[in-house]
């Protein structure tokens, strides 16, 4: 069974362009998850979805970070300008439902100059 | 913030047992205790999780003490595709966030 997809695997932009990362959770999965992970610190979580909805954004900053789960599977996270804080690796994850153990996918390591 | 207190690094000969402790002090009667652990440029992985008892899995054993102030997960038999940061979580139940703290490092020596 093929796990969660993310891609690009790396990216590299200059500041203020817009980037996006792409997500393809496992199958039958209903609930994802997109988390932050700055280097030497663990995953934060950023946004969950269940099916199309997401319903917890607390922690995503609305003013440049935006997603979307069109059909409620794959999911996309777009960062329009991109600082050079945003340097991290951008994790996704799928579970079943939201009582179910999640599977990270290897995630996108973006590079801001 | 993290609810759980971990050494920073951690070295462990090949074939040798690894035992990772953390301590949890303020748990909650309710709360479970979760490993998970990041190999280098992949995603986290589930290990194992535990209330009370202890467990074991096909990866590893966890440990709670009695007061269930404190844990170790113990891989019985490192080999050098265990390197990776463990990360000990504080979770109600899957329902709850997964609120990763720095973790350990562990290296395992050839």
């Amino acid at each position: 069974e093929a796990g969660v997809v993310q891609s690009p695997r790396y990216k590299i932009i200059e500041k203020k362009q817009p980037v996006a990362f792409w997500c393809n959770p496992i199958s039958g999965h209903n609930t994802l998850y997109w988390y932050l992970q700055n280097l030497g610190q663990g995953p934060e979580l950023l946004i969950r979805y269940e099916n199309e909805e997401a319903v917890d954004d607390s922690q995503l900053p609305k003013d440049r970070f935006s997603a979307e789960r069109l059909k409620g599977v794959d999911s996309t996270l777009k960062i329009q300008p991109a600082e050079l804080g945003d340097s991290a690796v951008y994790l996704c994850a799928s579970s079943l439902d939201r009582g179910h153990e999640q599977f990270f996918g290897p995630g996108t390591r973006l590079t801001v100059l | 913030d993290a609810k759980t207190t971990q050494p920073t690094s951690m070295d462990c000969a090949e074939g040798r047992a690894a035992n990772l402790p953390c301590n949890h002090s303020t748990i909650s009667g309710n709360e479970y205790v979760y490993w998970y652990r990041q190999i280098h440029s992949q995603g986290p992985q589930y290990i194992i999780h535990g209330l009370k008892n202890n467990e074991t899995n096909e990866m590893a054993s966890l440990i709670i003490t009695e007061d269930r102030k404190s844990s170790t997960l113990i891989l019985p038999h490192a080999t050098l595709r265990d390197t990776a940061v463990y990360y000990c979580i504080v979770r109600m139940n899957r329902d709850d966030k997964i609120i990763f703290g720095k973790g350990t490092r562990l290296h395992i020596l050839p």
